[in-house]
């Protein structure tokens, strides 16, 4: 399948400091990526939908000046959250979608371990 | 978004076939039901996606019910790999931003 693939795997970063996410999709184009995060044993919660070359949308609850999301082109998108504390430490999870349709498939990447001490 | 229900866990022994319920009574005509599964820390894994008909790929198959209100998940020969969290999306209408909006899933357990 499709590979989607983030950078870093984990990050640890002192709490008050910026740290940036990349997700790029590697064989193909994505019109459209998603990012989620993950507490442990808990379920993934999505947080914004992006699209390239307009701004992100977050879903409910979800600080759009905290975790800011770029999406500059059709192959990378970027996470960063800003002024990190120790409570956004989590997994962060990008998947991007192959193809603009309906019933398209989305692809997931493996995942970013932050960790905010 | 359409909800989705599955049973919490499951298990299964090595060899046989698994398969994987989910309810999605509130399914609208053009809304796609998708599955993916996690292993533990890393990122989910695409499996299969249908909108009315059944379908087949290599890994699964998903048969889907006339009336869309449920599916079911097939793993013909189930192997101790794929032990992990099973997820049941019917995915939000494309002109919509077209959404995964995860729920529990169903662990999977599959036994020797």
């Amino acid at each position: 399948g499709a590979v989607v693939s983030q950078h870093p795997s984990w990050v640890i970063c002192k709490s008050g400091t910026s740290v940036k996410i990349e997700c790029r999709s590697l064989d193909f184009q994505a019109t459209t990526m998603f990012w989620y995060r993950q507490f442990p044993k808990q379920s993934l919660m999505l947080m914004a939908t992006s699209n390239e070359g307009s701004k992100a949308t977050y879903e409910q609850g979800v600080e759009k000046d905290k975790f800011l999301i770029n999406h500059a082109s059709l192959t990378l998108s970027t996470l960063t959250v800003t002024s990190a504390h120790p409570e956004d430490s989590s997994f962060y999870i990008c998947s991007a979608a192959l193809g603009g349709y309906s019933g398209n498939t989305i692809y997931f990447g493996e995942g970013s371990w932050l960790t905010v001490v | 978004d359409a909800k989705t229900t599955q049973p919490p866990s499951m298990d299964c022994a090595e060899g046989r076939a698994a398969n994987l319920p989910c309810n999605h009574s509130t399914i609208s005509g053009n809304e796609y039901v998708y599955w993916y599964r996690q292993i533990h820390s890393q990122g989910p894994q695409y499996i299969i996606h249908g909108l009315k008909n059944n379908e087949t790929n290599e890994m699964a198959s998903l048969i889907i019910t006339e009336d869309r209100k449920s599916s079911t998940l097939i793993l013909p020969h189930a192997t101790l790999r794929d032990t992990a969290v099973y997820y049941c999306i019917v995915r939000g209408p494309y002109n919509q931003g077209g959404k995964l909006i995860f729920g529990q899933g169903t662990e999977l357990s599959v036994k020797p």
